[in-house]
C-alpha cells in the first residue's frame, strides 16, 4: 500500500502561470518532505524540502506548502516556464532513513 | 564533480541469468539506496544502507540482493533475473545530517530481461 501519493498523473499548464502539484501522505511518522524533479533518461534531481515543523518553504519560483492535519503537500512553480516541463515526484522520510515515493506527475508548460 | 554513478546504463539478460549493478559516490555520503521505478508505481525502495557495514531492506527486496563494499560503493545482485525485474534502477546517496540533506540521484540503469 503506498504511502505517498500523487493522485494526478499529468497536468497542462499555460506559460507564466502557477503551476500546483499535490501529494498526499498516510504515515504521521514523516517529518520530512521533499520535491524532485526527473528529465527522461535522466536520474531525479533533488527541488526543495520542508521539515514536518514548517508549513511552508520557498526557493525563488518554488515553494512547497505542508498541511500536517491533512497529510498534504503541494509544489506551486510561480511563474512556470517550458523548461519547467518534467515529471514531479514527491517524498517523504521518518528517521531520515527510509524515503517513500509518489507516482509521479508528469507537468507541461505550453509556451 | 561525478556524483553518483552506476554502472552498466542499459543491460538485457535472460530469464535465469545472474547480474550485478554498481553504484559509486564521491560525495562522501553516508547512506547509499537502490530504488527501482516503474510506469505508474514511482520509485520503490529495494534497499539501503544506512552506513558502511550495515544493509536494510526495503518497499521491494524479494530478488535482490545488496553488498556495501566500502563507504563509496553499494552494489544490487539480481542472482536469477525474472521478467518482473525489468525496469529502471536508480541508486541514490545521502551524507549524514537532519538539515538539507536530499537523496542524490545516479542517472540509471535500464535493465530488461526477457
Amino acid at each position: 500500500d503506498q504511502q505517498v501519493k500523487q493522485n494526478s498523473p499529468s497536468l497542462s499548464v499555460q506559460e507564466g502561470r502557477i503551476s500546483i502539484l499535490n501529494c498526499d501522505y498516510t504515515n504521521s511518522m514523516f517529518d520530512y518532505f521533499l520535491w524532485y524533479k526527473k528529465y527522461p533518461a535522466e536520474g531525479p534531481t533533488f527541488l526543495i524540502s520542508i521539515s514536518s515543523i514548517k508549513d511552508k518553504n520557498e526557493d525563488g519560483r518554488f515553494t512547497v506548502f505542508l498541511n500536517k492535519s491533512a497529510k498534504h503537500l503541494s509544489l506551486h512553480i510561480v511563474p512556470s516556464q517550458p523548461g519547467d516541463s518534467a515529471v514531479y515526484f514527491c517524498a517523504a522520510a521518518y528517521n531520515f532513513n527510509k524515503f517513500y515515493f509518489g507516482s509521479g506527475t508528469k507537468l507541461n508548460v505550453k509556451p | 564533480n561525478a556524483g553518483v554513478t552506476q554502472t552498466p546504463k542499459f543491460q538485457v539478460l535472460k530469464t535465469g541469468q545472474s547480474m550485478t549493478l554498481q553504484c559509486a559516490q564521491d560525495m562522501n555520503h553516508n547512506s547509499m539506496y537502490w530504488y527501482r521505478q516503474d510506469p505508474g508505481m514511482g520509485l520503490r525502495l529495494i534497499y539501503y544502507s544506512a552506513s558502511e557495514g550495515t544493509t536494510d531492506k526495503g518497499e521491494v527486496p524479494n530478488g535482490y540482493n545488496v553488498s556495501r563494499l566500502n563507504k563509496r560503493e553499494f552494489s544490487l545482485r539480481l542472482e536469477s533475473a525474472a521478467p518482473s525485474q525489468t525496469s529502471v534502477y536508480f541508486c541514490a546517496s545521502r551524507g549524514r545530517g537532519r538539515k538539507n540533506s536530499p537523496l542524490h540521484f545516479g542517472n540509471g540503469t535500464r535493465l530488461t530481461v526477457t
